[in-house]
C-alpha cells in the first residue's frame, strides 16, 4: 500500500550537532508535510509544518524543506541538545487525500542526543 | 484550554474479549481521529469523523472494530472481539475543521490482549 519513507530509522548524535531527518512522499499533488515529536510514553506532539508554496521554514533550532520535484522533506535540528532525545515522524498526506486532514504516517526515526 | 482526553489508559484482556475506548476532543474541535500505534511504528489512521459523519474508515477493520460520534463531540472506539495483534496504542486526535492543519493527540489508551 501507499506509504511515507522515512530515513533513518535510529540516529545518535553528540550535544551540540545538527541532526537530519528525511521522508520521502508519493503524491506530487499532497499540500502539507507535519513533524511530530513523540517522547517515550507520550503522545505526539505537533513540531513544525510546511505547505507545498513554501520551500523552508524555520522555528529556532528547527527547520523544514521540501523538494517538490524529488517529493522528499527533512527535517533539521541545529545545535541538539538531550531534551530533543525522542522519537520523531512525519507524515504527508495519501494520494488524493490532500486537504482531507487524512495523513499517513512515517516509520519514526529514534533519535538520541547524547551529553 | 483543555487537551484532547482518554479514557482508560491502559486495559489488558483476554482474546476475544471485547473492549471499548473513550475520547473527548478539544472543545470546538469538528473533527476527531482514531489512530492504531504498533509498538515501534507510525501511527496508522483507523477512522475519522467530521462533526458526528464519518469521512473515512477504509483503514477500520470492520468485521471486529466499530466507532461512532454520536452528538458530534465525544466518540468510542469499540474492539469485539479482540485478537492478539490489536495490542497497541489507540490515539486519538482532533483537530479545528480538517484539513491541512494541525491535530492535536490524546495520552493514547495502550491495548494488551492477552
Amino acid at each position: 500500500g501507499e506509504n511515507v519513507e522515512q530515513h533513518p530509522s535510529t540516529l545518535s548524535v553528540q550535544e551540540g550537532d545538527s541532526a537530519v531527518i528525511k521522508c520521502t512522499y508519493s503524491d506530487s499533488a499532497s499540500n502539507y508535510f507535519p513533524w511530530y515529536k513523540q517522547e517515550l510514553g507520550k503522545r505526539p506532539q505537533l513540531i513544525i509544518d510546511i505547505r507545498s508554496n513554501v520551500g523552508e521554514k524555520k522555528d529556532q533550532r528547527i527547520a523544514v524543506t521540501l523538494n517538490k520535484t524529488a517529493k522528499h522533506f527533512s527535517l533539521h535540528i541545529t545545535e541538539t541538545q538531550p531534551e530533543d532525545s525522542a522519537v520523531y515522524f512525519c507524515a504527508a498526506p495519501p494520494k488524493g487525500s490532500s486537504n482531507t486532514g487524512k495523513l499517513i504516517f512515517g516509520q519514526g526515526t529514534t533519535l538520541q542526543v547524547k551529553p | 484550554e483543555a487537551g484532547v482526553a482518554q479514557s482508560p489508559r491502559y486495559k489488558i484482556i483476554e482474546k476475544r474479549q471485547s473492549v471499548a475506548f473513550w475520547c473527548n476532543p478539544i472543545s470546538g474541535h469538528a473533527t476527531l481521529y482514531w489512530y492504531q500505534q504498533i509498538l515501534g511504528q507510525g501511527p496508522k489512521l483507523l477512522i475519522q469523523f467530521q462533526n458526528n459523519g464519518v469521512v473515512d474508515d477504509s483503514q477500520l477493520p470492520k468485521d471486529r472494530f466499530s466507532a461512532e460520534r454520536l452528538k458530534g463531540v465525544d466518540s468510542t472506539l469499540k474492539i469485539q472481539p479482540a485478537k492478539l495483534e490489536d495490542s497497541a496504542v489507540y490515539l486519538c486526535a482532533s483537530s479545528l475543521m480538517g484539513g491541512a492543519e494541525t491535530q492535536y493527540f490524546g495520552p493514547g489508551t495502550r491495548l494488551l490482549v492477552l
